[in-house]
């Protein structure tokens, strides 16, 4: 079973929403998780990096927030744009393993005009 | 642009072939991962090179070796190719073990 979670698993958006991704996860302890974006056919980006101790980091418009506790994290895009589409992956790299990212999915993001 | 190069960007094999994939690094980066991505899925870890040496490896059969460079450069080689075998490979370079991983472009290998 993978360690980590999302949904949904697609969406699509209108050009100028808000939207909201979720990520749940089993790895633990973990060090820090991340959010990437990757376009079609290219490799993953970082969007946002927060360690287990904070609860949330913003890079423009896109807005990470990670609950330890729950183990639950969310990645909230503002004011979506066209280039906005592509694949969001949630990664979290566990402490024992150190450098063995465990990656989501990914949420597949459509934004229409 | 992260920095991190792959050749060559797409390939096509025939059932039990060999092939080698290679990555170069970021400037300044002694470990390198590399990864295979089907389609619609997450990457899955394949092994990571650190400072020449392997440093960890997921679950996939010894047909799938690496080799990381003195200039920290890597290769994958995927022997005997399985038509499951067909996925992007991502290699990712970092600073260190623990350090944010930066992903190059990938190679797209088709094989039929």
């Amino acid at each position: 079973k993978n360690q980590v979670e999302q949904s949904p698993q697609s969406l699509i958006i209108l050009e100028g929403k808000n939207c909201t991704l979720q990520c749940n996860y089993t790895v633990s302890p973990f060090s820090n998780l991340r959010w990437y974006k990757q376009d079609t056919g290219r490799g993953p980006v970082s969007l946002t990096i927060m360690t287990f101790s904070e609860n949330t980091k913003s890079n423009g418009r896109y807005t990470a927030t990670l609950d330890a506790d729950t183990k639950q994290s969310s990645l909230h895009i503002t004011a979506s744009q066209l280039s906005d589409s592509a694949s969001y992956i949630c990664v979290v790299s566990p402490t024992d393993s150190w450098g063995k990212l465990q990656f989501g999915a990914g949420t597949q993001v459509v934004v229409t005009p | 642009e992260t920095g991190v190069t792959q050749s060559p960007t797409h390939l096509i094999k025939t059932r039990g072939q060999q092939v080698t994939l290679r990555c170069s690094s970021q400037s300044g980066h002694n470990t390198v991962s590399w990864y295979q991505q089907a389609l619609g899925q997450g990457p899955q870890f394949i092994f990571q090179y650190y400072r020449e040496e392997e440093n960890g490896r997921g679950n996939f059969p010894p047909r799938f070796s690496g080799l990381q460079f003195p200039n920290y450069s890597s290769e994958l080689n995927v022997n005997a190719l399985e038509l499951d075998d067909s996925a992007l490979y991502l290699c990712a370079s970092s600073l260190s073990v623990a350090e944010t991983q930066y992903f190059g472009p990938g190679t797209r290998l088709l094989v039929l």
